[in-house]
């Protein structure tokens, strides 16, 4: 398995709180995501980065933001949490040439908004 | 922006059996496709993938077909056993937008 690292792995946050979770990686790699999984939709880009400081959003990207200060970290933020943003959050990697090669998953973040 | 239709939401094949699993992309720039299986609870995982330029791909009981002119693949599962039951998803990458935009999933069970 790709060197990818989710932190936490479970956690139970109230509304209105803001709350970061944590991608790791030790590939190298320059593309990072962040996907979120729900029932019926499958999984759905919310952020991915291209780089050190590079970043844009995917096509759920509201009320998330990210930060890419280094390569091997890539930080997802819900600023302030609401019940719509329960979910399970996967951190994705791409391949050493970049984007359009092979995505490994981490092992996901379960978040759970009371 | 892409997006990746997928059919059936759930498929149940007696072991032994074929399955199959269809998607359909709308971004013609589109040139990658994968597939993956995620087991519950787990995470999603690579089981096979093609690129534009080939129209089909095997790996020993798993095969994927790419008709680039209609913008739809398929998975096909020959010889299904148990431990083929998991969601799979299929992906449509496009380069210009650095996405993979997946499918809504297909839930497989194979019953004995």
């Amino acid at each position: 398995d790709a060197g990818i690292t989710q932190s936490p792995r479970h956690k139970v946050t109230e509304t209105g709180t803001p709350v970061t979770l944590r991608c790791h990686q030790t590939e190298n790699h320059r593309y990072m995501y962040w996907y979120r999984q729900d029932p019926g939709h499958g999984l759905r880009l919310i952020h991915y980065s291209y780089g050190v400081k590079d970043t844009d959003k995917g096509e759920v990207s509201d009320g998330y933001s990210v930060s890419r200060s280094k390569t091997e970290d890539f930080l997802l933020t819900l600023e302030s949490a609401t019940s719509s943003q329960t979910s399970v959050y996967f951190c994705a990697i791409s391949g050493p040439q970049g984007a359009g090669n092979t995505i490994y998953f981490g092992e996901g973040s379960w978040l759970t908004v009371v | 922006g892409e997006n990746v239709e997928q059919h059936p939401s759930t498929l149940s094949v007696q072991e032994g059996d074929s399955a199959v699993i269809k998607c359909t992309y709308s971004d013609s720039a589109s040139n990658y496709f994968p597939w993956y299986k995620q087991e519950l609870g787990k995470r999603p995982q690579l089981i096979i993938d093609i690129r534009s330029n080939v129209g089909e791909k095997k790996d020993q009981r798993i095969a994927v077909t790419l008709n680039k002119t209609a913008k739809h693949f398929s998975l096909h599962i020959t010889e299904t056993q148990p431990e083929d039951s998991a969601v799979y998803f299929c992906a449509a990458y496009t380069g210009t937008a650095s996405k993979l935009t997946f499918g809504t999933g297909t839930r497989l069970q194979v019953t004995l």
